[in-house]
């Protein structure tokens, strides 16, 4: 079992380029987000999924779009990057929503210059 | 939407020592209260969780406790070892995870 998986581990865009991260997950879960991690601010919820084909927004969704086509996949992407979406991307899926345990990527370093 | 408050934003013990962590959140709808450990350059890792019906859990070295009339909750870790050096938040849960800021432990030896 890989659990989670995140690509690419790092990326460095230039302003107004776009993107799309990758998470794949092995453990049959219906849930998965996407988060972004700053200093000092923990971790803020971008978007959701609660199962293949749904999505949705969470506390920060403004200049990201989101796809879960197959259920062990979640894209985020980013259609004309800033520099403050410069920041540490985790993808999470979870069995039970959000009552249980999420098992989180090991990260997408991204800069935006 | 729920906000999450967490202190203190750092925190340095003696190895052996306890510590403690405190969060607060705002919907007392909220059900599901867990924490994470976050080691340097790693992912966050669920160390401990509480549901609202549950006052007190307990695992070996840590405890959580949770107060829903003050809307707080709060994890102890007793024995404190350098291993247990890293980056922990809690988070508070209704229809999506919301955490706090998190809190830098230090465990000197």
């Amino acid at each position: 079992n890989a659990g989670v998986t995140q690509t690419p581990k790092f990326r460095v865009l230039k302003t107004g380029q776009s993107m799309t991260l990758l998470c794949a997950q092995d453990m049959n879960h219906e849930y998965m987000y996407w988060y972004r991690q700053d200093p000092g601010m923990g971790l803020r919820l971008i978007h959701y999924s609660v199962g293949e084909g749904t999505t949705a927004k969470g506390e920060v969704p403004d200049g990201y779009n989101v796809s879960r086509l197959k259920k062990q996949n979640f894209l985020l992407g980013l259609e004309s990057a800033a520099p403050s979406q410069t920041s540490v991307y985790f993808c999470a899926s979870s069995e039970s929503g959000t009552e249980g345990e999420q098992y989180f990527g090991p990260g997408t370093r991204l800069t935006v210059t | 939407g729920e906000n999450v408050e967490q202190h203190p934003s750092t925190l340095s013990v003696q190895e052996g020592d306890s510590a403690v962590i405190k969060c607060t959140y705002s919907d007392s709808a909220s059900n599901y209260f867990p924490w994470y450990k976050q080691e340097l350059g790693k992912r966050p890792q669920l160390i401990i969780d509480i549901r609202s019906n549950v006052g007190e859990k307990k695992d070996q070295r840590i405890a959580v406790t949770l107060n829903k009339t003050a809307k707080h909750f709060s994890l102890h870790i007793t024995e404190t070892q350098p291993e247990d050096s890293a980056v922990y938040f809690c988070a508070a849960s209704i229809l999506d995870m919301r955490f706090g800021a998190g809190t830098r432990l230090t465990v000197k030896p």
